[in-house]
This record gives C-alpha cells, structure tokens and sequence, in this order.
C-alpha cells in the first residue's frame, strides 16, 4: 500500500525555521518525482515546490523562493523541506505528495502537517 | 503565472442530483489538467488526471473534459460521500497552479 506521512509542523515565531519530513513506503521511491502542496486556513490549495526522482531538478513557487529548500533522501525513502525566514503567511498545512513531474500528477497525498508561525 | 479560475464557488446539491463544475485556464494548457477531492482532516485525493482520466479506485460517476482552456468536472450521480471540495490543477508549466475550489455542500 502507498503511504506517504508528514511529520514535523508545530508551533514557530516570525523569522524562525522549521524542517518536515515526509516518510514513504509501498513504492519505489527513488523513482519518483516527489510534491510539497500547503493550504492556509480557509483558503484553498497552493503547489509550494517539487523535486525530481533523483534530485537533480528542484522548482518552487515564487513566494518561498530563497527562504524554502526541498531536498531527498532515496536510501532513506524520505522527503524534506527546509523552511527559514518563515513569515505569518506560511502559517498552512503541508502536504506531502508523490508525483509532480511536469505535466503530471500527484496521485498519492498524506493528511498533512500544520505549520503555525506566530508569536 | 496559469490563472486556473474555478466556477461555482460553491454549490448546493441533493443525493442523486448531476453536478458539473468548470475550470478554465488563463492560457492553453493542452490537456494537462488534473482533478482532486479535498474533506476536511483527510487526505486530498486525485480523481481524474490529463484532463479525462479516471484515476484508479474513483467511482466512474466521476469524469472529466475539456482540452485547451476549457474543462469541466462532472458527477453523475451525487452520492453523500462526496460532499467536499474539488479543486481543479494544472501541470503544463510551473508553478503548477490550482484553482480556488468547488465546494460541494447538501441541500
């Protein structure tokens, strides 16, 4: 069974740092793109960044650019996203999702972890 | 940046009703359009990939159109699982952009 969990959101103050991880299993990780989806409270879903299977390729959303970094690590079938400077607007939940190759998909989503940033 | 604007905002529906949402985007996107059903404290879930195909394990009361700019998301037959929101995706140049969202509520 594919299964993708998020860990790592809490609490944090305006300009500060958090890292999530994102365990996977069922599949083949390193053969896969890997996605970094957040949706702040009450609005609606914002793609934040992805990575290539073997990392090689990184994009991300204009609003995280220099501050977010999303990374991989294959042998240990996991996902990260390395968050610094963060602001009240990246106050969200932080899905993990598998796929996000260019003009794909992401076909399997975990239930996310809240990132509060406040003070 | 795609601009992928949704219509309705939200819509109110019974069980058993025909529901169709629409999606366009702010340039071509060829057929590179995905479909996903959000509940709250659960995890999001792809529907329908590339415009018109059903994701495996989605009921077929769901299914997809549209190429270009135009594309619609239609439920046969609403069913009281899935009352949710439904946000329409594009993946043909980054950032990958989403739409605002559908949200489908009981009448």
């Amino acid at each position: 069974e594919v299964q993708v969990v998020e860990s790592g959101g809490g609490l944090v103050q305006p300009g500060g740092s958090l890292r999530l991880s994102c365990a996977a299993s069922g599949f083949t990780f390193s053969s896969y793109w890997m996605t970094w989806v957040r949706q702040a409270p009450g609005k609606g879903l914002e793609w934040v960044a992805n990575i290539k299977d073997d990392g090689s390729e990184k994009y991300y959303v204009d609003s995280v650019t220099g501050r977010f970094t999303i990374s991989r690590d294959n042998a240990k079938n996991s996902l990260y996203l390395e968050m610094n400077s963060l602001r009240a607007e990246d106050t969200a939940v932080y899905y993990c999702a598998r796929g996000g190759a260019p003009r794909g998909r992401e076909d399997y989503w975990g239930q996310g972890t809240l990132v509060t940033v406040s003070s | 940046d795609i601009q992928m604007t949704q219509s309705p905002s939200s819509l109110s529906a019974s069980v058993g009703d025909r529901v169709t949402i629409t999606c366009r985007a702010s340039q071509s996107i060829s057929n590179y359009l995905n479909w996903y059903q959000l509940k709250p404290g659960k995890a999001p879930r792809l529907l329908i990939y590339a415009a018109s195909s059903l994701q495996s394990g989605v009921p077929s009361r769901f299914s997809g159109s549209g190429s270009g700019t135009d594309f619609t998301l239609t439920i046969s037959s609403l069913q009281p699982e899935d009352f949710a929101t439904y946000y329409c995706q594009q993946s043909y140049r980054t950032p990958w952009t989403f739409g605002q969202g559908t949200k489908v509520e009981i009448k």
